[in-house]
């Protein structure tokens, strides 16, 4: 079946610009992540999604970034006035659910989108 | 000071060898997870953990919560073994990432 796609798959934007990257995860998985990835540094999460639960935002780095799950499936990652720290792969994965065994955790991920703010 | 740190940050096994990937973490946890990270960039959840021990196929994985270490350990290492293996700390809402161990294996 499909895996989880990102798209874009790279995005060089000018910075100030606002972007918006997505998520489409396996279908049927309730709990969708995000998660980056800037250059020669270690992953960093963000925010994650547990079905129609409000997500704990703590984790986004600064109030130019936001993220939300339209109907329980798609996700989009927005990132307001972008700067060059911003610059990063950006990851999504989903699982079946937020919690339990690994079959019903095991994350699988999306292939990433490789932002670029110049 | 980081919630989880990995050791050893670069390791190079020539093919065959046992090898061990250590991950401490400060962070009371609900899970343990272990990831493979191959050179294109693509991620692959090996294990999650929350006590005991797990193994799948030449990979085995261990955690001591008391001691809140756990060890990813790869026998008869193959040249396509190597990647970089992420140790991350499940904790509440927040994951918490070690820097990873970039593996090497000649063959």
């Amino acid at each position: 079946g499909a895996g989880v796609s990102q798209s874009p798959s790279n995005k060089v934007t000018e910075k100030g610009k606002d972007v918006e990257l997505r998520c489409d995860p396996i279908s049927g998985h309730t709990a969708l992540y995000w998660y980056r990835q800037s250059l020669g540094q270690g992953l960093e999460f963000l925010i994650y999604f547990q079905g129609n639960s409000a997500p704990d935002k703590s984790g986004l780095p600064s109030d130019r970034f936001s993220a939300e799950r339209t109907g329980g499936s798609v996700s989009t990652l927005t990132i307001q006035r972008t700067q060059q720290e911003d610059s990063a792969v950006y990851l999504c994965a989903s699982s079946l659910m937020a919690s339990g065994t690994h079959n019903t955790y095991e994350q699988y991920f999306g292939p990433g989108t490789r932002l670029t703010v110049t | 000071k980081n919630e989880v740190e990995q050791s050893p940050q670069n390791l190079t096994a020539q093919e065959g060898e046992f090898i061990t990937i250590n991950c401490s973490y400060s962070v009371g946890i609900s899970a343990l997870h272990w990831l493979q990270q191959h050179p294109g960039g693509g991620i692959v959840s090996l294990f999650m953990l929350s006590s005991g021990k797990k193994k799948h196929g030449r990979l085995i994985a261990t955690i001591n919560i008391q001691e809140k270490h756990s060890s990813l350990h790869i026998t008869a290492s193959h040249p396509r073994d190597s990647a970089v293996y992420i140790c991350a700390a499940h904790t509440g809402n927040q994951f918490y990432f070690g820097t990873g161990t970039s593996l090497t294996v000649i063959p």
